[in-house]
């Protein structure tokens, strides 16, 4: 069975400073591993994805994550922050015939001026 | 493409009421799924379906039932709603490509009183 463990519930960072996001999965088989955000009150977009290609990710707004299966973590980073960064994120992993999703309990990031 | 629809946006019901939440894809997408999404939680899946037809439950699938006449429409009823049914749920597709990618609709956020 797949799990996702988001090790923060909470991160606060000033503007300009870099972001890190962690996340652990426990998956049986190859797994595709995402990342999700979500600003208040609306809907999740994808930020990046890893589908056992490369396991350094690049994603969108200056994001990436590296898949390292040694240590079964795929943690989100960003070298510096920007206020429209604020947002809850939430790390994914996704296994079996009908690829459906696990989430993880979600990192609320906050960014300080 | 409008994407993944989902009708009502706000929804607040009594106790004992019954509703159905309405989702739409125009993506020709496979695969849909209902997730619900309480604070601390993530996202948990409810029911699923691989195809016009095909349906099955998720983590939380009590209280809740779906059916899947068409590919385009995956509806979402609810039964007899209760207090602990409050919350915001997203209805999400995805192709039969390898990315696995989800996309999610803008949600409906639901109020049992």
């Amino acid at each position: 069975a797949q799990s996702v463990t988001q090790l923060d519930s909470h991160v606060s960072v000033s503007e300009g400073t870099p972001v890190l996001l962690r996340c652990n999965y426990s998956s049986s088989y190859s797994p595709s591993l995402f990342w999700y955000v979500q600003h208040p009150n609306k809907g999740l977009q994808l930020l990046l994805k890893y589908t056992s290609a490369a396991t350094l990710v690049k994603g969108i707004n200056g994001f990436e994550a590296e898949f390292k299966k040694s240590e079964t973590s795929f943690h989100l980073t960003k070298p510096s922050a920007h206020m429209s960064d604020a947002a809850e994120y939430f790390c994914v992993v996704s296994e079996g015939s009908a690829r459906q999703l696990t989430f993880g309990s979600g990192t609320q990031l906050t960014v300080l001026p | 493409n409008a994407g993944v629809t989902q009708t009502p946006k706000f929804q607040v019901l009594k106790t004992g009421q019954s509703m159905t939440l309405q989702c739409a894809q125009d993506m020709n997408h496979e695969y849909m799924s209902w997730y619900r999404q309480d604070p601390g939680m993530g996202l948990r899946l409810i029911h699923y379906s691989v195809g016009a037809g095909i349906t099955d439950q998720g983590e939380v699938p009590n209280g809740y039932n779906v059916s899947r006449s068409t590919t385009e429409d995956f509806p979402l009823r609810l039964l007899s709603a209760a207090p602990s049914q409050t919350s915001v749920y997203f209805c999400a597709s995805r192709g039969t490509g390898n990315t696995y990618e989800q996309y999610f609709g803008p949600g409906t956020r639901l109020t049992v009183t």
